[in-house]
């Protein structure tokens, strides 16, 4: 079965750099998209952006272009978000979800979540 | 501020009906099909309603969706206690070229 599994929680001083990985298994790595979605506490949901694992286009959104990097290893089958100049707002639930096409919000499939606490 | 605008809560007694709305506009709901998500406490969303009325197999037929124009909503008849959840709606917005989520609503079972 479909499985996405994510690195451990984080916690990082404001300013740095954050990299969470998520290793997806039960499929061909290069036929789905990667999408990274976060959560802050008590709040909503928030899309990240997407990554074709299959030759590496993103497509952030403008809230996080220029401090979210997308990428992917096919060697490994695993798909890495890196969120730089971190500030405390940025304190949340991070998940990968797999979606069929890149401009879609059907999500079927959710890695378990990495907690990334930013404090001093 | 999330750019789909959903309820912050809803409450029924078990075997009632509960109601949840999502609002959008023409750049997303209005030009999209709609998602529900159920997000148990504690855990990862799960694909609960695609293509505005959609169920995926599993989902008991309790829960379903309906969208009119730049809104949609998401239905759950015959309440039950494991319906506790947070339940968020989304879409793709062609202005913004992204997924746009709601804020979320939370459901309780009196």
């Amino acid at each position: 079965q479909v499985q996405l599994v994510q690195s451990g929680a984080e916690v990082k001083q404001p300013g740095a750099s954050v990299k969470v990985s998520c290793k997806p298994s039960g499929y061909t790595f290069t036929s789905y998209y990667m999408n990274w979605v976060r959560q802050a506490p008590g709040q909503g949901l928030e899309w990240m952006g997407v990554i074709n694992p299959s030759g590496g286009s993103t497509n952030y959104p403008q809230k996080f272009q220029g401090r979210v990097t997308m990428t992917s290893d096919t060697s490994t089958s695993t798909v890495y978000m890196e969120l730089s100049s971190l500030r405390s707002e940025d304190t949340a639930f991070y998940y990968c979800t797999r979606s069929y096409s890149s401009n879609t919000a059907i999500f079927e499939h959710w890695g378990q979540g990495t907690l990334v606490t930013v404090s001093s | 501020q999330s750019v789909l605008t959903q309820p912050p809560s809803a409450s029924a007694t078990p075997g009632q009906r509960v109601t949840i709305s999502c609002s959008g506009s023409s750049s997303n709901i209005g030009r999209n099909t709609v998602k529900w998500y159920q997000q148990l406490p504690g855990t990862a969303p799960k694909l609960l309603i695609y293509t505005n009325d959609q169920r995926p197999s599993g989902v008991p037929d309790r829960f379903s969706g309906s969208k009119s124009g730049t809104s949609a909503s998401l239905a759950i008849s015959g309440l039950q206690s494991e319906d506790e959840a947070d339940y968020h709606c989304a879409t793709w917005d062609d202005s913004l070229n992204g997924a746009v989520f709601g804020g979320g609503t939370k459901v309780t079972v009196l």
